[in-house]
This record gives C-alpha cells, structure tokens and sequence, in this order.
C-alpha cells in the first residue's frame, strides 16, 4: 500500500507569507492527490485534487502540483483564514490514505 | 446540495456494540460511495473504509487493512443513509468518526462533501 509522508510536521508563518507543504508518496501514484484544510473542531474541507485542480470556491491563492511520487501545496498569500491543519490524500478506486497533516500555525 | 448528516455523539462503555449512521440528500445521493474516516484525539484522518449506497450487496464494500475485522459498514439504499457498526467497543475507539462522499466525477476518487462528525467516546 501506497504511505504519504508530508512536510513539515508544522509550520509558522506571517500573514502575506507564501507557504508551501510537501506530500511524497511511497511510490508513484499519478496524479491521484487531493488536499484537505480542516479546522479546529470542524469536518475538512476539499481544496485541490487530480493534483492540481482548484475545488469549485476555494480562493486562487491556493494551488497544487506535482506527479508521481512528489506534490505540492503553496498558498501565494497567507490570509488569518489560512491557519489551520492541511491533509494530502492518495486516492483510488478501492483504497485511500492521508498524509499525517500539517499544521499552519502564526508566527 | 449536496449534505451528509451524521448522528449524533455517543457514550458508551467497552464491550458495548454501536451503529452510526450518515445521512444523505442532494440530487441522486444513493447511487454513490460514502466513505468512513476515524481522527483520534489530536490526531490525523485515517481511512476507514467505503460502500457503495447504490446496491446492497456486499461486493461493493472495502475496508482498510487497518479495520478490516474491527468494525462493519453498511448502508441501506431505500433512505440514502450508510452506517459504520462496532460489535465490541474498546477505548481506543474513542475519535471523531467523519462519513465522506466519494466525488462522481469520473477516474477521480477524492472526498466533495463531508459530514459533521460523530463524536464516540468509549469510556468505563
């Protein structure tokens, strides 16, 4: 099975910073990424998958990328709303695995 | 929309057994995969497992090595609702347990829409 390891664990950083978190995966896996926001307390939220591809609503400053067994998630602009934990996911048909998250945190 | 509506938090004792349950609505909810994830106390998201809400049979249900043996899904597709089941609770069961749909774009497998969270504490 295919294990996701991100980077880094947590991370400090101002508002109007550009930020960007790591995923790599065991072994290659396309494009088949996805990445999550989620809060404290609250359900996570779909922001990117198919590696690159913005969930419909979520703000531009967000942005993936990356194949095979390295991707990326940059935010341009680090905005008060942006703090938060982050998931990558490795999916497929029948299986599916998170990363450990990253936690954004203010510096 | 699309919404998933889980039940609501439960407090058992170990041994005890528990069904919860994810509700869903929106156009054409019962012919797609729900998924079950687990995020223990100050922890990550680990996949759970998935069912098929379009068809009953068994086929179409997969769990992750992790809790394979350990707990059962199912759903019944009349009220578009799956269901994540635990016939022996421990208190290391206790985590927020999130239903998840499965998008319907094509080739695509990623999580759109979650629900609230089912908050299960197993405590003696």
């Amino acid at each position: 099975d295919i294990q996701m390891t991100q980077s880094p664990s947590t991370l400090s950083a101002s508002v109007g910073d550009r930020v960007t978190i790591t995923c790599r995966a065991s072994q290659s896996m396309s494009r088949r990424l996805a990445w999550y926001l989620q809060k404290p307390g609250k359900a996570p939220k779909l922001l990117i998958y198919n590696a690159s591809s913005l969930e419909s609503g979520v703000p531009s400053r967000f942005s993936g990328s990356g194949s095979g067994t390295e991707f990326t998630l940059t935010i341009s602009s680090l905005q008060p709303d942006d703090f938060a934990t982050y998931y990558c996911q490795h999916y497929s048909p029948f299986f599916h695995t998170f990363g450990q998250g990253t936690k954004l945190e203010i510096k | 929309e699309v919404q998933l509506v889980q039940s609501g938090a439960e407090v058992k004792k170990p041994g005890e057994s528990l069904k919860i349950s994810c509700k869903g609505s929106g156009y054409g909810f019962s012919n797609f995969w729900v998924a079950w994830v687990r995020q223990m106390p100050g922890k990550g998201l680990e996949w759970i497992g998935i069912i098929y809400l379009g068809d009953s049979d068994t086929r179409y249900t997969r769990y992750s090595p992790s809790f394979q043996a350990q707990v059962t899904i199912s759903a019944d597709k009349s009220i578009g609702t799956a269901y994540l089941q635990w016939n022996s609770l421990k208190a290391s069961d206790t985590a927020i347990y999130y239903c998840a749909r499965q998008t319907p774009i094509m080739d695509l497998y990623h999580f759109d829409f979650w629900g609230q969270g089912t908050l299960v504490t197993v405590s003696s």
